[in-house]
């Protein structure tokens, strides 16, 4: 079984700055893939970043970055320069491998500060 | 570029109905979910779909049914409804390939009283 703990429920960050949304994962696989998605207040789910267990550089997509530390079993997200649109749920998920459950986590609500 | 496409949007049922939530996607994805998502709460997997005429349970089965007759439709029914399954319920797809995402719909809102 996969388990993913996002152990902070909110989190406020003045705009323009950088913010780590931490995740931890639990698995016996050796093979797989770590996904962040970004739900707004309006309700969608919109994903943001990928991560494979055996890739060897962090993921990057535009201001997401990902740090991850297999040995950890971590894979934090980083949000560089922070708007106000960033506001939303953040959820970090784990899927063994494709056509596989996708496992989340109970997420961090992210508040951006003016 | 309509994705994956869920009807209805809102629903409010008593105790002990039934219904059928809808679930279409136009991009020949194989694999198809259904998850709920309480309030404050992350998703969890009620049912999956790996192709037409394939189910499989997921975390949180009971109560719920689903089939898969075609590739685009994976429709999820809810026996006997109960408070408990007050949620909203997301539908998602995704290609082969482990590093595809999965495609979520916008989400049916179901009340149960």
């Amino acid at each position: 079984a996969q388990k993913i703990t996002q152990t902070q429920p909110g989190m406020f960050v003045q705009e323009k700055e950088a913010v780590t949304l931490d995740c931890t994962y639990d698995t016996s696989d050796p093979s797989y893939g770590l996904f962040w998605y970004k739900q707004p207040s309006s309700g969608e789910m919109i994903f943001l970043i990928y991560q494979g267990s055996y890739d060897q550089q962090n993921a990057t997509e535009g201001r997401y970055s990902l740090n991850f530390q297999k040995a950890r079993k971590s894979a934090n997200l980083v949000i560089s320069a922070s708007q106000l649109g960033d506001s939303a749920m953040y959820f970090c998920a784990i899927r063994k491998n494709a056509g596989n459950m996708l496992t989340f986590g109970g997420g961090t609500r992210l508040m951006v500060k003016p | 570029n309509a994705g994956v496409t869920q009807t209805p949007k809102f629903r409010i049922l008593k105790i002990g109905q039934s219904m059928t939530l809808q679930c279409a996607q136009d991009m020949n994805h194989n694999y198809m979910y259904w998850y709920r998502q309480d309030p404050g709460m992350g998703l969890k997997l009620i049912y999956y779909s790996v192709g037409a005429g394939i189910t499989d349970k997921g975390e949180v089965p009971n109560g719920y049914n689903v089939s898969r007759s075609t590739t685009e439709d994976f429709p999820l029914r809810l026996e006997l409804a109960a408070p408990s399954q007050t949620s909203v319920y997301f539908c998602a797809s995704s290609p082969t390939g482990d590093r595809s995402p999965l495609h979520f719909g916008n989400g049916t809102r179901l009340t149960v009283t």
